[in-house]
């Protein structure tokens, strides 16, 4: 089945460093990619969506600023954190889409652990 | 109110027992998507449906459009089955639910 990587898993940095996190689709070129944000014992919420070669969408309350997305190719978009303070700390998925002969599926990666000291 | 809202939050069933998680939405939709999460983070799709009703083996989805209610049904569960379970609604701009956290005894 497809599969959709990130990099790194599991991230500590300093208040004020940035932190670039990528996503990969591994087998397929994926049509759109989308990142999340999960704090603990919440659920996810759409932070932006990619597709490649164009400007990311961002969801409402969401700094574009912030969080810079580039899509530079087909199988791959990073999320960069900026200037990353402690209330950024999160969990951050990125999921994939793929269509195929009509057929839409969405693949998620296995998330990226961030923690801002 | 939430756009889209599972229920129950929390689960918890002995081996064998026969599941099921709620999933209601507000928001017009083109497709509901069933989730699931353990508890290193990792999330698999397990279902997308825009109507009537889906089966991998022993998961069952089904929806109601008209009614904007969506069920998942395990049957025979299994304590490799504990995760949390989301539900979530649309296509490109997925709106997700809460969760359903489901622990199953041995």
């Amino acid at each position: 089945g497809a599969v959709v990587s990130q990099h790194p898993s599991r991230v500590i940095c300093k208040s004020g460093t940035s932190v670039k996190i990528e996503c990969r689709s591994l087998d397929f070129q994926a049509t759109t990619m989308f990142w999340y944000r999960q704090f603990p014992k919440q659920s996810l919420m759409l932070m932006a969506t990619s597709n490649e070669g164009s400007k990311a969408t961002y969801e409402q309350g969401v700094e574009k600023d912030k969080f810079l997305i580039n899509h530079a190719s087909l199988t791959l978009s990073t999320l960069t954190v900026t200037s990353a303070h402690p209330e950024d700390s999160s969990f951050y998925i990125c999921s994939a889409t793929r269509t195929s002969g009509g057929a839409y599926e969405q693949f998620f990666g296995p998330g990226t652990r961030l923690t801002v000291l | 109110k939430n756009e889209v809202e599972q229920s129950p939050q929390n689960l918890t069933a002995q081996e064998g027992e026969f599941i099921t998680i709620n999933c209601s939405y507000s928001v017009g939709i083109s497709a509901l998507h069933w989730l699931q999460q353990h508890p290193g983070g990792g999330i698999v799709s397990l279902f997308m449906l825009s109507s009537g009703k889906k089966k991998h083996g022993r998961l069952i989805a089904t929806i109601n459009i008209q009614e904007k209610h969506s069920s998942l049904h395990i049957t025979a569960s299994h304590p490799r089955d504990s995760a949390v379970y989301i539900c979530a609604a649309g296509l490109n701009d997925m709106r997700f639910g809460a969760g359903t956290r489901l622990t199953v005894k041995p």
